[in-house]
């Protein structure tokens, strides 16, 4: 079975500045997609980026972008420019490619980002 | 288009008692999923269904019951709540296969009493 650790239960950034978020996972397969989904006080999970194993080049959306390192089985997200919307749990997630595992996700435990003036 | 709508917001139950939480998604998406959310745990899977009439057990299904009589609802049974069933449940649907992502729902807050 997959899973997905984030070790960082709390992050502080303050305005203007860049963050990193990180997340490592375990698996054994070769072909997955990983996800960050942000989750605002409103409680709606909104996602924030996702990456196919398969590609080389890291995803980038704006100001997020992931630092994608296949072998080591880590998945970082970092925020730039941060702004104060921008606070709120950050979650992980893993699904795999495979056929058959009905596109479940497995998710890390979040890391909650609070933005500073 | 509404996305993925969750019926109620809000609900409080004694223990013993039963409720359904309805979830709806108007996009035509083959899976749903119920996850349940807790401090400190992240998202864990309940029950999910890959297409209308089928349903299969997630990480922790034990004391839900599931139905997916239509394509576009999914509903959550909890027959006798107990207070370890007090948590944020939140439904998604997905597409079927290609990277595409999970919407959620608003989510539900249930305390059992």
């Amino acid at each position: 079975a997959q899973t997905v650790t984030q070790s960082q239960p709390e992050m502080s950034v303050q305005e203007a500045e860049t963050v990193t978020l990180s997340c490592t996972y375990d698996t054994s397969e070769s072909d997955y997609y990983l996800f960050w989904y942000k989750q605002p006080p409103s409680r709606q999970m909104i996602l924030v980026i996702r990456q196919e194993a398969y590609k080389q080049q890291n995803a980038t959306e704006n100001r997020f972008s992931v630092n994608f390192q296949k072998a080591a089985k880590s998945f970082s997200l970092k925020i730039s420019d941060s702004q104060l919307g921008d606070a709120a749990m950050y979650f992980c997630a893993y699904r795999s490619a495979l056929t058959g595992t009905a596109s479940k996700l497995t998710f890390g435990t979040g890391t909650r980002l609070q933005v500073t003036l | 288009n509404a996305g993925v709508t969750q019926t109620p917001k809000f609900r409080v139950l004694k223990t013993g008692q039963s409720m359904t939480l309805l979830c709806a998604q108007d996009m035509n998406h083959e899976y749903m999923y119920w996850y349940r959310q807790d401090p400190g745990m992240g998202l864990r899977l309940i029950h999910y269904s890959v297409g209308e009439g089928t349903t299969a057990k997630g990480e922790v299904p034990d004391g839900y019951n599931v139905s997916r009589l239509k394509k576009q609802n999914f509903l959550l049974g909890l027959e006798s709540a107990a207070p370890s069933q007090t948590s944020v449940y939140f439904c998604a649907s997905s597409y079927r296969q290609g990277s595409y992502e999970q919407y959620f729902g608003p989510g539900t807050r249930l305390t059992v009493t």
